[in-house]
């Protein structure tokens, strides 16, 4: 049963740099099917995608947020990280990381999610 | 970029009633490349729907998924108490980016 975990600080100050992990077990970061994405939840609000990342190092992420965002892995201890530069009150949000299971003509949908963790960006 | 209207914003229901919730996209989406999500508050969404109409693992079969090209339905056949909820659509189709509708809530009359 693959389980993912999310860990961070709490509490980020405007203008700094918003820095997430994502530990996954119960499984391999390094298996082929997947993309390890990145979500959050505003206070109130719907879903936002930030981004996802192959094991390879592959990544795509939403344009909307610019060239804030990098997503990393790191394949040793099976996890993969976000980080949110830059940031201000509106990235304020619950962040989820999830599993999105793909095969070659679609996606099985993101069958495995964090339980979230709540960033707030307040001086 | 895909944008999902879901509609209604709001379904007010008793249990035992059918729900008929509604994605429309912007422009034409793989139905191999849609999902349905259910959230309940305080906790992660939880994969209803891949595919366009496959359900997930462990999903009951009330709930069914359908549609093609740009209009999708859920449908759940009878109203569960723990179905009320927030229900998404989202689409992998045009990426990126992965976008999510708005949301359906299904609260209880």
């Amino acid at each position: 049963q693959v389980q993912l975990q999310e860990s961070g600080p709490g509490l980020v100050k405007p203008s700094e740099t918003l820095s997430l992990t994502c530990t996954v077990s119960g499984g391999s970061v390094s298996s082929g099917s997947y993309y390890w994405s990145w979500i959050r939840q505003p206070p109130g609000k719907g879903l936002e995608w930030i981004g996802y990342i192959y094991y390879s190092g592959y990544t795509n992420n939403n344009p909307s947020l610019k060239s804030r965002v990098t997503i990393s892995v790191d394949t040793s201890k099976n996890q993969f990280s976000l980080k949110l530069s830059s940031v201000t009150a509106a990235d304020t949000a619950v962040y989820y990381c999830a599993r999105d299971h793909r095969w070659v003509r679609g996606s099985y949908g993101m069958d495995v999610w964090g339980q979230g963790t709540t960033v707030t960006v307040s001086s | 970029e895909i944008v999902l209207t879901q509609s209604p914003g709001t379904l007010s229901l008793s249990p035992g009633e059918r729900a008929t919730l509604s994605c429309r996209a912007s422009q034409s989406v793989s139905s191999t490349y849609l999902a349905w999500y259910q959230q309940k508050p305080g906790q992660a969404p939880r994969l209803l729907i891949y595919g366009a109409s496959s359900r997930a693992t462990g999903i009951p079969d009330r709930f069914s998924g359908s549609g093609s090209g740009t209009d999708f339905t859920l449908t759940i056949s009878r109203l569960e108490p723990e179905d009320f909820a927030v229900y998404y659509c989202q689409q992998f189709s045009s990426s990126p980016p992965v976008t999510f509708g708005g949301g359906t809530k299904v609260d209880i009359k």
